[in-house]
């Protein structure tokens, strides 16, 4: 059972490129979440979509973009990536109710040069 | 003040011992707390959730909540070198929306 996949794992970009992470689950949550994760700021929530058609902004949206493109898939977009937004990405879902767990995939580790 | 806020740490107790973990939230609409633990590169895993006042415990674990003192903490008892790792107090808000706030961890460290 996969649970949460994000891809890439490692990626390396220059200033002012663009690029999209992937994130997909399968089991078959409603809510999808973006965190980013640098040292000692903890996890920051970047967008989060309650529902499949809905995108809300969390606590540091700024210089992203997301796509809930159906239930499984939720995608962030660096448009022109800035070595301010070098970090550790994490996707997550979670299931209907307020009690419920969220499942973190593996990461995407991001270097802006 | 940060919403949720934790000791960053290391906490460092021998092996067999009983390691305490605390969190304090500010959002008194507050309705359920999950511990996370997060190995070094690795991505957070699932602990334990609470939503009720007093004490849950699964296995070695074992959460309290108290909303009154807004204060949440984890005990893990008889230690193992492998409970070391950052723990995550995450806190979900009043209302609808699913979304938690996490604390920064306080990294735990169990030795021999």
């Amino acid at each position: 059972n996969a649970g949460v996949t994000q891809t890439p794992k490692f990626q390396v970009l220059k200033t002012g490129q663009s690029m999209t992470l992937q994130c997909a689950q399968d089991m078959n949550h409603n809510s999808m979440y973006w965190y980013r994760q640098d040292p000692g700021m903890g996890l920051r929530l970047i967008y989060y979509s309650a529902s499949e058609g809905t995108t809300d902004k969390g606590e540091v949206p700024n210089g992203y973009n997301v796509s809930r493109l159906n239930k499984r898939e939720f995608s962030l977009r660096l448009e022109s990536a800035a070595p301010s937004q070098t970090s550790v990405y994490f996707c997550a879902s979670s299931g209907r109710g307020s009690n419920q767990p969220q499942h973190f995939g593996d990461g995407t580790r991001l270097s802006i040069l | 003040q940060k919403e949720v806020e934790q000791n960053s740490g290391p906490l460092s107790v021998p092996e067999g011992a009983i390691a305490s973990l605390n969190c304090t939230y500010s959002d008194r609409g507050s309705q359920s707390f999950f511990w996370y633990r997060q190995y070094s590169g690795k991505s957070p895993e699932l602990i334990m959730f609470i939503y009720s006042n007093g004490d849950k415990e699964d296995g070695r674990f074992t959460a309290q909540l108290n909303k009154a003192s807004q204060y949440v903490s984890l005990l893990i008892r008889d230690s193992q070198p492998s409970d070391s790792a950052t723990y995550l107090c995450a806190v979900k808000g009043g209302g609808t929306a699913s979304k938690l706030t996490f604390g920064t961890g306080t990294r735990l460290q169990v030795t021999l």
